[in-house]
């Protein structure tokens, strides 16, 4: 069935330093994307949409100049987090529907560690 | 926009029991209301879904019910077994639009006990 990938799965970075993060759909294209946050034992909060061909469009209180998408093909959309703070650790979760199943999937997410 | 309010946030229940767990929503746009189970350290599963021309919908051992007019919604657990531990997290959305984003509730933290 329909798979959606990210990668890498976890990541240990310096304070200040950049990380990317991919989202791939694997057996369909997606015009949209979206990313979502999740601190320990907190439910997920949507950041932003990702829109292949255009902006992202971003939920309130993020900072897009922070947390730049490029959603550069049907399959990939990459989240780059941009000097990156300990209070930028998170899990990292994407998402992609696929409107010809009727349903919306899920990665596995990314565990962001920033020291 | 929408919000969406889920309890209990813990749930305890003897192998066996049955479990619910209940959310409310504000967005009466709102058409699609998505299960998620949750283990730890990985992403969200779908394991049930219903859309809002459907009041009730089964799977086995899991079923939702859907108040529209209430903008309520229900997971219920039946014959719960050691393996239904985990998070599991309601969510809303407006499905078939650009903006079909999915707002998640807080959580349910349901616990087993052998």
């Amino acid at each position: 069935g329909a798979v959606v990938s990210q990668h890498p799965s976890w990541v240990i970075c310096k304070s200040g330093t950049s990380v990317k993060i991919e989202c791939r759909s694997l057996d369909f294209q997606a015009t949209t994307m979206f990313w979502y946050r999740q601190f320990p034992k907190q439910s997920l909060m949507l950041m932003a949409t990702s829109n292949e061909g255009s902006k992202a469009t971003y939920e309130q209180g993020v900072e897009k100049d922070k947390f730049l998408i490029n959603h550069a093909s049907l399959t990939l959309s990459t989240l780059t987090v941009t000097s990156a703070h300990p209070e930028d650790s998170s899990f990292y979760i994407c998402s992609a529907p696929d409107y010809t199943q009727e349903t919306q999937y899920f990665g596995p997410g990314t565990r962001l560690l920033v020291l | 926009g929408e919000n969406v309010e889920q309890h209990p946030s813990t749930l305890s229940v003897q192998e066996g029991d049955s479990a619910v767990i209940k959310c409310t929503y504000s967005d009466s746009a709102s058409n699609y209301f998505p299960w998620y189970k949750q283990e730890l350290g990985k992403g969200p599963q779908l394991i049930i879904d219903i859309r809002s021309n459907v009041g009730e919908k089964k799977d086995q051992r899991i079923a939702v019910t859907l108040n529209k007019t209430a903008k309520h919604f229900s997971l219920h657990i039946t014959e719960t077994q050691p393996e239904d531990s985990a998070v599991y997290f309601c969510a809303a959305s407006k499905e078939y639009s650009s903006a079909s984003k999915i707002i998640f509730g807080s959580g349910t933290r349901l616990s087993i006990r052998p």
